[in-house]
């Protein structure tokens, strides 16, 4: 079963560069890595996904190492709008598509 | 637009009673999920259907219950509450079932069960 393991937290202040990093170090060959984001009181939402390499969208960058046992998350000058909570997927091996989430990293960013 | 949305936002019950939460999704998507959320444990899948018909045991499901009648609706019972039921629970749609899967969320419901 493919788990993935995070930082509990993390401190910003705005205008940094964040990156957050997570281990998945039994991700099968077929499975992409998802990112999701969760403000308090709301359910998480897709922010992005990838395979390999790089993907940038008009809210993050996904950084994929060759072996792909890791994958970071890079939020470009974060805002105070931007503490959350994100998560790292992947698939549970299965191929099945059940997605499991782990403890997620909690990003608190200051003024 | 299309939308998934949860009802009620906030309930309160007793221990022993049977409580049903509802999702429902305007997406026209087959599969929908739900997970329950608690301080400490993240986000955990309790079940799930890929269509019609169709239900399947989550990683915490006993105690839960689904039905899937129709596309749009996927409610979840908890037979008889229990005091450890007491989460936020949130409901999820997809369109495609595979790797490249991308879920859609509702808002939530926070259950309290005295």
């Amino acid at each position: 079963l493919a788990k993935t393991t995070q930082p509990i937290s993390m401190d910003s202040y705005e205008g940094q560069e964040v990156n957050i990093t997570c281990s998945h170090n039994n991700i099968a060959t077929n499975d992409y890595i998802t990112w999701y984001q969760q403000f308090p009181s709301q359910g998480p939402r897709f922010i992005i996904q990838g395979y390999k390499t790089k993907v940038t969208n008009e809210v993050a960058s996904l950084f994929i190492p060759a072996d792909r046992k890791s994958s970071t998350l890079s939020l470009p000058r974060v805002s105070l709008s931007d503490t959350a909570v994100y998560y790292c997927l992947v698939g549970d091996g299965s191929n099945t598509g059940k997605l499991i989430f782990g403890q997620g990293t909690t990003l608190q960013v200051k003024p | 637009d299309a939308e998934i949305t949860q009802s009620p936002r906030h309930k309160i019950t007793e221990t022993g009673r049977q409580v049903t939460l509802a999702c429902h999704q305007t997406w026209n998507h087959n599969n929908m999920f739900w997970y329950r959320q608690d301080l400490g444990h993240g986000l955990r899948l309790i079940h799930y259907s890929y269509g019609v018909q169709d239900t399947n045991k989550g990683e915490v499901s006993d105690g839960y219950s689904v039905s899937r009648s129709n596309t749009e609706d996927l409610p979840l019972t908890l037979e008889s509450a229990a005091s450890s039921q007491t989460s936020v629970y949130f409901c999820a749609s997809s369109e495609s079932r595979g790797v490249r899967e991308k879920l859609f969320f509702g808002s939530g419901t926070q259950l309290s069960v005295l």
